[in-house]
């Protein structure tokens, strides 16, 4: 059954480093989506990206982050300098389609934590 | 700020008994309610996807109803098992892309 990857599985930086986190999405998919779960918190929404373009993103989503799609199959988000409080866990998803009833597909997700 | 309430946050049963978990939501703007199973370390697992009011979805053991109207979601395991130790997360979608999670609740299953 296809699968959303990401890699690494976990990731340690020192403050002020820039980190990429990747994915590789389901291939037939054209909806691109990061999430993050800071400790004890929800899952919360961080951009959408569609079409080689961010369709949505959210307050949390500032200059500090950007994503790409470098090639046909990978999907990054950047992080240009990290703070202690971007430590969290991030997850890629990514769904066939857009609006409603269209399931996302997670990854298992990147733990980075900041030092 | 949209807000999406799961109660309650964990739960413990035995092996066999029916449980069931209540996930709440503002009525406007709804899109869609989203169900989710997450075990710790791998991908969260799409279960169900709702869009209708009184829409009843199942897979297996594992059922879930909505109400649009009054902005609630159940989700009910019939006759548990300790595979589904799980914590189980709803999501609210409002727009064309964005879920809103709620916290997720734990569960944890005793043999």
């Amino acid at each position: 059954e296809p699968e959303v990857t990401q890699t690494p599985s976990h990731q340690v930086t020192q403050m002020g480093q820039e980190v990429i986190l990747r994915c590789v999405p389901i291939s037939n998919h054209l909806y691109f989506y990061w999430y993050r779960q800071i400790l004890g918190q929800k899952v919360e929404f961080l951009v959408s990206f569609y079409n080689n373009e961010i369709s949505e993103k959210s307050e949390i989503f500032d200059d500090q982050f950007s994503v790409e799609r470098p090639d046909g199959s990978n999907f990054t988000l950047k992080i240009r300098s990290t703070k202690l409080e971007d430590s969290a866990m991030y997850f890629c998803a990514s769904s066939r389609q857009t609006a409603a009833k269209n399931i996302q597909y997670f990854g298992a997700g990147t733990r980075l934590s900041v030092l | 700020i949209l807000n999406v309430e799961q109660s309650p946050q964990s739960l413990h049963v035995q092996e066999g008994d029916s449980t069931n978990f209540t996930c709440s939501f503002p009525s406007s703007n709804f899109y869609a309610l989203h169900w989710y199973r997450w075990e710790t370390a791998k991908s969260p697992e799409a279960l169900f996807v709702m869009t209708l009011n009184g829409d009843e979805k199942k897979k297996g053991r594992i059922s879930a109803t909505l109400n649009t109207k009054e902005g609630y979601s159940y989700l009910y395991i019939k006759g548990s098992q300790p595979e589904d130790s799980a914590t189980y997360l709803c999501a609210l979608e409002t727009s064309g892309s964005r879920l809103t999670f709620g916290e997720g609740t734990q569960l944890t299953v005793n043999p």
